[in-house]
């Protein structure tokens, strides 16, 4: 069990840029998240991946923000033309089926993608 | 609907001490509860789950839960606190069966004293 992976772990940049962050979960796993967590919030749910399909996205996640997972495997999350109000960390988990009985697993997180706009 | 209600933004407690963070949970179906640990510029560490089975959790560092009903809440706590243990602490639930949407308290930032 390596654990989830983000790249970068940190990502300055200007406002108005375009900026791409990378998760690879944990590689049984099926189900991939994206949470933001801003400065003295608990993270606030993104959009989540069952497989390659993307079945839920947060209103939080506005049209800047796109996120993909081709090969159900690693997930990108792109935000364009970032604004000030972007700087956040962003985490990545993922969790494994239900097991037995229908019992949802705890998600594994990664270190996340701390983003900070100029 | 889910919610969680983190009571205490910052709680401090001497090292060797009683640790109890308080969390209270808001659901419409039965809710699976969560304890996260998060330390400075890292990710979240799953500390303990409840899921309907024993209400009594016990997690991974001596840390423990009790799930009451009755009274909505699922309290974390630890007999003796090491100043390991500080960091921030984070309530989270989701509800039973569908996809898993994990909401998560505001947190609470726990200080040990030496």
């Amino acid at each position: 069990d390596t654990g989830v992976s983000q790249d970068p772990r940190h990502k300055i940049t200007k406002r108005g840029q375009n900026v791409t962050f990378r998760c690879d979960p944990i590689s049984e796993h099926n189900r991939l998240y994206w949470y933001r967590q801003t400065l003295g919030q608990g993270p606030e749910f993104l959009t989540y991946f069952q497989n390659e399909a993307q079945l839920e996205k947060s209103r939080l996640l506005s049209d800047r923000f796109s996120a993909e997972r081709p090969k159900g495997s690693f997930s990108t999350l792109e935000i364009q033309r970032t604004e000030q109000g972007d700087s956040a960390m962003y985490l990545c988990a993922s969790s494994p089926s239900p097991g037995t009985g229908g019992i949802n697993q705890p998600q594994h997180f990664g270190d996340g993608t701390r983003l900070s706009i100029l | 609907a889910q919610s969680v209600t983190q009571l205490g933004s910052h709680v401090s407690v001497s090292e060797g001490a009683l640790v109890l963070l308080r969390c209270n949970y808001s659901s419409s179906v039965p809710p699976y509860l969560f304890w996260y640990v998060q330390y400075p510029n890292q990710g979240l560490q799953l500390l303990l789950k409840y899921t309907s089975a024993a209400t009594l959790v016990k997690g991974i560092n001596g840390f423990e839960a009790e799930f009451k009903k009755s009274e909505t809440s699922f309290h974390l706590t630890k007999p003796s606190a090491h100043m390991s243990d500080a960091a921030e602490y984070f309530c989270a639930v989701s509800q039973a069966g569908g996809y898993q949407k994990v909401t998560f308290g505001t947190g609470t930032k726990l200080q040990v004293i030496p």
